[in-house]
């Protein structure tokens, strides 16, 4: 089983749709939580953090279920620009990150 | 935001070459930086992580004698692959991190062919 797993997508969704992602992680002694996107033959861009207590920013709403061992990233009113992979990372207190795979969006017009 | 950058952004060689890439945190010092390699349409997989005046630390799978980091500085880590074969044809990128559990701040990545 992966450390981190995603979604496998792809999503396919028309503008102005809400979409959401799930990522689960399988160690507990995990401390933090991001969503990067990346875009096609780009590298990873920080997208948010993710909280206990669930973040928002702008459309975007993260969250994270430490009991369940999961984060979501919800993207309200999607806009075509916002068709990109988007990568679930989850650092152990170490400072290790892993990735998941990725889940693709492609926003529609 | 951190800014880091990586060079060369693209390298085409032949095999049995080595070819260094550099990636510097412009604006930051860097205690930690990561290198990554990502195959089409697959994740980052972490090679090594790489403390500024100390021997990298290899994740298991990656040759350390192929695959050579020196991190001299605290903005500057290279990576050096050593005889590139075909088959280390790859996406490279490179991240940085001022400790801890703080976000990473990835470089363009560099684009490695070997023919």
């Amino acid at each position: 089983r992966k450390e981190v797993e995603q979604d496998p997508g792809p999503f396919n969704v028309p503008e102005g749709a809400t979409v959401a992602f799930n990522c689960t992680y399988s160690n507990s002694a995990s401390q933090s939580f991001f969503w990067y996107r990346q875009d096609c033959r780009k590298e990873p861009k920080l997208l948010m953090s993710v909280y206990s207590s669930g973040n928002e920013d702008g459309r975007f709403t993260a969250q994270l279920n430490r009991a369940s061992q999961y984060i979501s990233l919800l993207i309200r009113d999607s806009k075509l620009s916002d068709s990109a992979t988007y990568l679930c990372v989850v650092n152990t207190n170490a400072g290790k990150s892993t990735f998941g795979d990725g889940t693709t969006l492609t926003v529609k017009p | 935001g951190a800014v880091v950058s990586q060079h060369p952004s693209r390298v085409i060689c032949k095999s049995g070459t080595s070819v260094k890439i550099e990636c510097r945190s412009l604006d930051f010092q860097a205690t930690t930086m990561f290198w990554y390699r990502q195959f089409p349409k697959q994740s980052l997989m972490l090679m090594a992580t790489s403390n500024e005046g100390s021997k990298a630390t290899y994740e298991q799978g990656v040759e350390k004698d192929k695959f050579l980091i020196n991190h001299a500085s605290l903005t500057l880590s290279t990576l050096t692959v050593t005889s590139a074969h075909p088959e280390d044809s790859s996406f490279y990128i490179c991240s940085a991190t001022t400790g801890g559990m703080e976000t990473q701040y990835f470089g363009p990545g560099t684009r490695l062919l070997v023919l």
